[in-house]
């Protein structure tokens, strides 16, 4: 069985910290990783793309390790709106589509 | 910015009722998808839909359920006899390309009583 683990937190920072998340995924032969955020009973919203080289955008900044099998998501500065669900999302191309499968979520509370 | 929508955003059934969720994929995708969240938990993979065909399916995606695209926009979840189990939020997604992120719709909430 293919699965997505992470760290459910939550994880409580003041604001103007970093903070850093990690994740592992079972399935070796994943393609594409994404980090998606989620607010309280909405849909999931898509963060960034995870590349092997490391990508950043702005504060937020995604690792990939293919030979340890795990996604980071580091947060610097942290806003008090960035106080949400992040999910670890890998992708499987074994059908004609694409299927996501997604981790349980890292709870993120930025305080004042 | 293109959205998928999802239609209605409640609804509530009872036991043994079929309902149908509705979703407008945003136009130029080819790719359609369904998840639901029950409350607390993660986001689980119903099914994928490619080229007026169901590309892949969960265990959870049984009997009871079906998928259509009827038109070329709209793209619906019928749940034939709905249990108290199915009480979740269900999510349309929809993406351009295979290897794209998906694009979520804001949900269905299901409540089944």
């Amino acid at each position: 069985r293919k699965e997505v683990e992470q760290d459910p937190g939550p994880f409580n920072v003041p604001e103007g910290a970093t903070v850093a998340f990690n994740c592992t995924y079972s399935n070796s032969a994943s393609q594409s990783f994404f980090w998606y955020r989620q607010d309280c009973r909405k849909e999931p919203k898509l963060l960034m793309s995870v590349y092997s080289s490391g990508n950043e955008d702005g504060r937020f900044t995604a690792q990939l390790n293919r030979a340890s099998q795990y996604i980071s998501l580091l947060i610097r500065d942290s806003k008090l709106s960035d106080s949400a669900t992040y999910l670890c999302v890998e992708t499987d191309f074994t059908g004609t589509a694409s299927k996501l499968t997604f981790g349980t979520g890292t709870r993120l509370q930025v305080t004042l | 910015e293109p959205e998928v929508t999802q239609t209605p955003s409640h609804q509530v059934t009872q036991m043994g009722q079929e309902v149908i969720l509705r979703c407008v994929p945003i136009s130029n995708h080819l790719y359609f998808y369904w998840y639901r969240q029950i409350l607390g938990q993660k986001v689980e993979f119903l099914v994928s839909f490619y080229n007026n065909e169901i590309s892949e399916k969960s265990e959870i995606f049984d009997d009871q359920f079906s998928v259509e695209r009827p038109d070329g926009s709209n793209f619906t979840l019928k749940i034939r006899s709905t249990k108290l189990e199915d009480s979740a939020m269900y999510f349309c997604a929809s993406s351009g390309r295979n290897n794209s992120p998906l694009h979520f719709g804001n949900g269905t909430r299901l409540t089944v009583t």
